[in-house]
C-alpha cells in the first residue's frame, strides 16, 4: 500500500547530542512537511518541501535543518536537541497543483526523547 | 493574528451523537479540514470543506458556513473507537494550513 513510513518510531537521544530522523512515502506527493507536536497541542509546522524548494517557517529555531535528497525521502536533522525539543515529530505529504492543494497524509511519527 | 478555537475536551455515550465546534479568523479561505488523531498516532483525514453546507461521509459528517467562520464535526452512533482527538485545520490565503489545538472526545459506555 502506498504510505508515509518514518523511522524510527522511537527516538531517545542525549541533551546535546544530534539526531535525524527519517520520512519516506510511496505517494509520490511533491510536498513533504515536518511538524512537531507535543502534547495536546496543535501539530507545529517547522518547514515543507515544494518539490525541491525548501520553505522555513520563519519561527522554526536554526538547531532545525532539513533535506530531501529525492522526491521520496526527507529528513529531519536536530543538531543539539534540548529538552524542549522531546515531542512527536510527524512527517507529512500532499499533493499541489498550482492553486490545488490535497488534503496531507502523515506517517507514524518519531516520538523523540532527550535525556 | 490567525486564530482556530475548539473545545478543548468532551464527553459523549456511546451509540450517541455529539458535535464539535470550530471557529476560524483566517487572512483568507481556502478550505477546512478536519483530522481524527488516536493518542500518540498521526492525525488521518476525515473530510474537507470548502463550500458552504453539509459533507457527509458515513457515520461522519461536517458542515461550514464561511461567512460565520465556523464548521462542526458530526459524529453519529458513537462507538468506543471513535475516542480520539479531533483537529480543525484551515488552509489560508496563502495556501498554508493553520491548525486547532484539537478537541478531546472520551466515550463512555
Amino acid at each position: 500500500d502506498a504510505m508515509v513510513i518514518q523511522n524510527p518510531r522511537y527516538q531517545v537521544t542525549q541533551f546535546g547530542k544530534p539526531v535525524t530522523l527519517s520520512c519516506s512515502q510511496t505517494l509520490n506527493h511533491n510536498v513533504m512537511y515536518w511538524y512537531q507536536q507535543k502534547s495536546s497541542q496543535a501539530p507545529k509546522l517547522l518547514f515543507h518541501y515544494y518539490d525541491k524548494d525548501f520553505n522555513n517557517e520563519a519561527d522554526t529555531p536554526d538547531n532545525f535543518q532539513s533535506r530531501r535528497p529525492n522526491t521520496s525521502f526527507c529528513f529531519l536533522d536536530i543538531r543539539s536537541p534540548g529538552l524542549g525539543d522531546a515531542a512527536m515529530y510527524l512527517c507529512a505529504t500532499s499533493r499541489v497543483e498550482g492553486t490545488d492543494s490535497y488534503e496531507q497524509y502523515f506517517g507514524p511519527g518519531t516520538r523523540l526523547t532527550v535525556t | 493574528g490567525q486564530n482556530i478555537d475548539q473545545p478543548t475536551e468532551m464527553t459523549a455515550t456511546e451509540g450517541a451523537i455529539v458535535q464539535i465546534n470550530c471557529t476560524y479568523q483566517t487572512s483568507g479561505f481556502n478550505g477546512l479540514f478536519w483530522y481524527q488523531q488516536h493518542a500518540g498516532e498521526a492525525p488521518t483525514f476525515l473530510s474537507y470543506n470548502v463550500l458552504d453546507g453539509l459533507e457527509e461521509k458515513g457515520r461522519f459528517s461536517s458542515f461550514l458556513s464561511r461567512s460565520k467562520g465556523y464548521s462542526y464535526l458530526l459524529l453519529k452512533e458513537l462507538q468506543m473507537k471513535d475516542s480520539a482527538s479531533y483537529l480543525c485545520a484551515v488552509r489560508d490565503g496563502n495556501y498554508q494550513l493553520i491548525w486547532g489545538a484539537g478537541t478531546k472526545l472520551i466515550i463512555k459506555p
